[in-house]
This record gives structure tokens, C-alpha cells and sequence, in this order.
């Protein structure tokens, strides 16, 4: 089973600040079958990119996903107060889909 | 607007049986594969079975396989997940979500909890 791996586990910065995340597979799957899910307390996760790089419907373009096997990013271009909360990656190339353990993003 | 609504959660002794549901609006629902899956604080986020738009192709986590079936009622628009032979590890709370591989709607969820 491919394990995904995200970094830092937590992240503190301030509004308006960019913030970086990673997420390193343990083995390559053909293609960027890579997904971002964005989660607040006590709610579902939200899809934030698909593809790796292609963003949701209505999700602002201060997210972007980037990268390819078996190292992935999502970048926040500037924080907003809305946007702190647990990020988790999913990658569904290979078999069973799996997820990251989360990268919190915190309020400096 | 495109909504997912889980029932069904509770609390249930190990070996037990429950069946979840998921209310679907919003979108054609036979058009599309479901998902359900299921978070812990200790083991995250984990994808436990899908089914085709059909129905006729279903999917399960190794995990649950054998003890979980999934399935849906295309003119109800509503999934399902029977669970039988219920372990404490299967306590958690359990997402409904639409697609197969990612997913882009999801449910509020719902809890089980697996407890003598």
C-alpha cells in the first residue's frame, strides 16, 4: 500500500502570508492522480484540487496544486482567515486510494 | 443545490449490524459513482467502498471487506452501507461522497460507534 506523507504538521503563519505544503508518495502510480481536500472543524472536507493542479468548481485562485510523483505541493499565495484549517492530500492511482495524515494550518 | 445527507450512525455492540443511508439532491444521481468514506482521530481519513452509477460495480477497502456492502437505490437517490460483524476499529465517523476516485461533494457525516 502506497503511504503518503505530508509536511510540515503544522504550519503557523499570519493572514496574508504564503503558505507551502507537501505531500511525498513511497512509490510512484503512472500519472498525478492527486488530490487536495481542505477541512474545518466539525465539517466534511472540501475538494480543493484534483488532477494535482487543476482546481475545483469555486475554489479562489490563491490555491494551486503542483508537482508531479512522487512530490506534491499546495501553495495558499496569500492567507486569508477563512483559510486555517487541516489540509489533507489523497492520492487514488493506485490501489486501495489513499490519504495524507494532514498538514494543520494554524494562526501565528 | 447539490446536498448529501447520511443517517443511520450510532451506537452498536461488536459483532452488531447497522445500516447507514445517504440522501442525494441536487444532481442526476445514477449518473455518477458514491463513496463512503470514514475518519478517525488515530487513523485519519480512509477510503472504505465505492459503487459504479449503475451499482453493478462495487469496491471495498481490504479492511472491510466481507463485513461491509455497499449499495444504492437510483430512484430513491439514496446510498447505503450495510455493516455486520462490526469491530471497536470501525468506530468513526462516516462521510457519504460523490465520485469514485475524488470526491466533490460531501456528506456531513455520521457517527458509528462500535463500544460494549
Amino acid at each position: 500500500e502506497i503511504v503518503l506523507t505530508q509536511s510540515p504538521g503544522t504550519l503557523s503563519l499570519s493572514p496574508g502570508e504564503r503558505a507551502t505544503l507537501s505531500c511525498r508518495a513511497s512509490q510512484n502510480v503512472s500519472g498525478n492522480y492527486l488530490a487536495w481536500y481542505q477541512q474545518k472543524p466539525g465539517q466534511a472536507p472540501r475538494l480543493l484540487v484534483y488532477g494535482a493542479s487543476s482546481r475545483a468548481t469555486g475554489i479562489p485562485d490563491r490555491f494551486s496544486g503542483s508537482g508531479s510523483e512522487p512530490d506534491f505541493t499546495l501553495t495558499i499565495s496569500r492567507l486569508e482567515p477563512e483559510d486555517f484549517a487541516v489540509y489533507y492530500c489523497q492520492l487514488y492511482g493506485g490501489s486501495p486510494w489513499t490519504f495524507g495524515q494532514g498538514t494543520k494550518v494554524e494562526i501565528k | 443545490e447539490v446536498q448529501l445527507v447520511e443517517s443511520g450512525g450510532g451506537l452498536v455492540q461488536p459483532g452488531g449490524s447497522l445500516r447507514l443511508s445517504c440522501a442525494a439532491s441536487g444532481f442526476t444521481f445514477s449518473s455518477y459513482a458514491m463513496s463512503w468514506v470514514r475518519q478517525t482521530p488515530g487513523k485519519g481519513l480512509e477510503w472504505v467502498s465505492a459503487v459504479s452509477g449503475s451499482g453493478a460495480g462495487t469496491y471495498y477497502a481490504d479492511s472491510v471487506k466481507g463485513r461491509l456492502t455497499i449499495s444504492r437505490d437510483n430512484p430513491k437517490n439514496t446510498l447505503y452501507l450495510q455493516m455486520s460483524s462490526l469491530r471497536d476499529e470501525d468506530t468513526a465517523v462516516y462521510y457519504c461522497a460523490k465520485g469514485y476516485r475524488y470526491y466533490d461533494v460531501w456528506g456531513k457525516g455520521t457517527t458509528v460507534t462500535v463500544s460494549s
